[in-house]
């Protein structure tokens, strides 16, 4: 069975500042993994994703993130923080053994400050 | 090319009432998905579908709610004699074909309020 824990709930930051994301996932299979960003009120944007390509991926509005099969880990990061990345974001794992369905993880709420 | 569309953005129901949620997925995708949101949660997988059939619905409630993706038109997720319990955002997503690689495109919700 497919799983992903996502280790922060809040994460605040100052704009212009690194920010990070963590996520751990489990899987039966070679992993397909995204990142998904939901602002208030609004639906999902895929931020980027993983399918056994290179390892280091790199997203939407300055956003990458690296897959670590040994650590089971896909954290996000971006070097500097801008007030528009104040959002949730979920990291989501699908693998053939579930089909094609997503499962997500309970989310970060991002916090940027002025 | 027109994203995922659903419809109503926001429905409001009484207890006992009715819920219809519609999703008209992306230009030549076949392959339709129902999320739920719960307030302060991620979203959790309902059902899969593709036209005529749904291929996975273990993440349906197993009373008062189905789904469907006719031949013709949206796809539509009913929710009858609803609770409150039922209040959440409820997001389609579309992909074109099963392969688990596909992003899936989300539409922007249906936000359900049961009173």
């Amino acid at each position: 069975a497919q799983s992903v824990t996502q280790l922060d709930s809040h994460v605040s930051v100052s704009e212009g500042t690194p920010v990070l994301l963590r996520c751990n996932y489990s899987s039966s299979y070679s992993p397909s993994l995204f990142w998904y960003v939901q602002h208030p009120n609004k639906g999902l944007q895929l931020l980027l994703k993983y399918t056994s390509a290179a390892t280091l991926v790199k997203g939407i509005n300055g956003f990458e993130a690296e897959f670590k099969k040994s650590e089971t880990s896909f954290h996000l990061t971006k070097p500097s923080a801008h007030m528009s990345d104040a959002a949730e974001y979920f990291c989501v794992v699908s693998d053939k053994a579930a089909g094609n369905k997503l499962t997500f993880g309970g989310g970060t709420r991002v916090l940027v400050k002025p | 090319n027109a994203g995922v569309m659903q419809n109503p953005r926001h429905l409001v129901r009484r207890r006992g009432q009715e819920a219809r949620l519609r999703c008209s997925p992306m230009k030549g995708h076949s392959h339709v998905y129902w999320y739920r949101q719960l307030p302060e949660e991620g979203l959790k997988f309902m059902v899969y579908l593709q036209k005529e059939n749904i291929i996975d619905e273990s993440g349906m409630p197993k009373e008062r709610f189905s789904a469907e993706f006719p031949k013709e038109g949206p796809s539509i997720l009913r929710i009858q004699q609803v609770v409150r319990g039922d209040s959440a955002a409820y997001f389609c997503a579309s992909s074109p074909s099963q392969d688990a690689y596909n992003e899936q495109f989300f539409g922007p919700g249906t936000r359900l309020t049961v009173l």
